[in-house]
């Protein structure tokens, strides 16, 4: 059975620096990578999504990498800002025929002014 | 604008009593799915559905029923809910592109 984990569970950063957020999973026949941000109170808001069949994706300040064979991916974050606080979230698709995502925990990221 | 609602938004019902939560996609996806988050636990999958009339148990079902009759609806069903079904619950789309659509969530306590 697919499992997904994010580490560290809590990361708090200064403004304006860079970080990294950690996403592994235990399965590489993966379909896609999804990584998705939520707020306090909130649904959850896709950032990213990465087919099996790339290596990373960007949006802005974000930077998402996968590795498949190591069974890993990373969030990279340029340039932190408070507004950037929130739970991240990386989820996986087992295949092209699967409807199941299997989701990590998260990493509760706060930027401190 | 492409969202997902549900209704309600918060819920506290009494153990047993009949409850359902909507939701509603304006984006044509035939892919929709209802997921529970919990502390320690992380989200996980109650039920999904594939289409109109085509729907299969996620991780979770124990405790919950579903019905897709139109494409843009799948509510979620507790016909007797119980004390471990309090919960943050989420509804989502999917576009053929596989990107999920999340809603905004439904925090319900059952007493």
């Amino acid at each position: 059975k697919q499992e997904v984990t994010q580490i560290p569970a809590a990361l708090s950063v200064p403004e304006g620096e860079n970080l990294v957020l950690n996403c592994s999973f235990t399965d590489s026949a993966i379909y896609n990578l999804q990584w998705f941000r939520q707020d306090p109170g909130k649904g959850l808001t896709s950032l990213l999504l990465i087919q099996s069949s790339q290596r990373e994706q960007t949006s802005g300040r974000l930077n998402a990498s996968l590795d498949k064979s190591s069974g890993r991916s990373t969030l990279y974050i340029a340039a932190s800002q408070p507004g950037d606080s929130a739970t991240y979230l990386c989820a996986v698709s087992a295949g092209a025929g699967s409807y199941q995502l299997t989701f990590g925990k998260g990493t509760k990221l706060s930027v401190i002014p | 604008e492409a969202q997902v609602t549900q209704n309600p938004r918060y819920l506290i019902t009494v153990t047993g009593k009949k409850l359902t939560v909507t939701c509603s996609q304006n984006m044509n996806h035939e892919y929709m799915s209802w997921y529970r988050q919990d502390p320690g636990l992380g989200l996980r999958q109650i039920y999904y559905s594939m289409n109109v009339e085509v729907t299969d148990k996620g991780d979770v079902p124990e405790g919950y029923k579903v019905s897709r009759k139109e494409k843009r609806n799948f509510p979620l069903i507790l016909e007797s809910p119980s004390p471990n079904q309090t919960s943050l619950y989420f509804c989502a789309s999917r576009a053929n592109s596989y990107e999920q659509y999340f809603g905004p969530g439904t925090r319900l306590t059952v007493t």
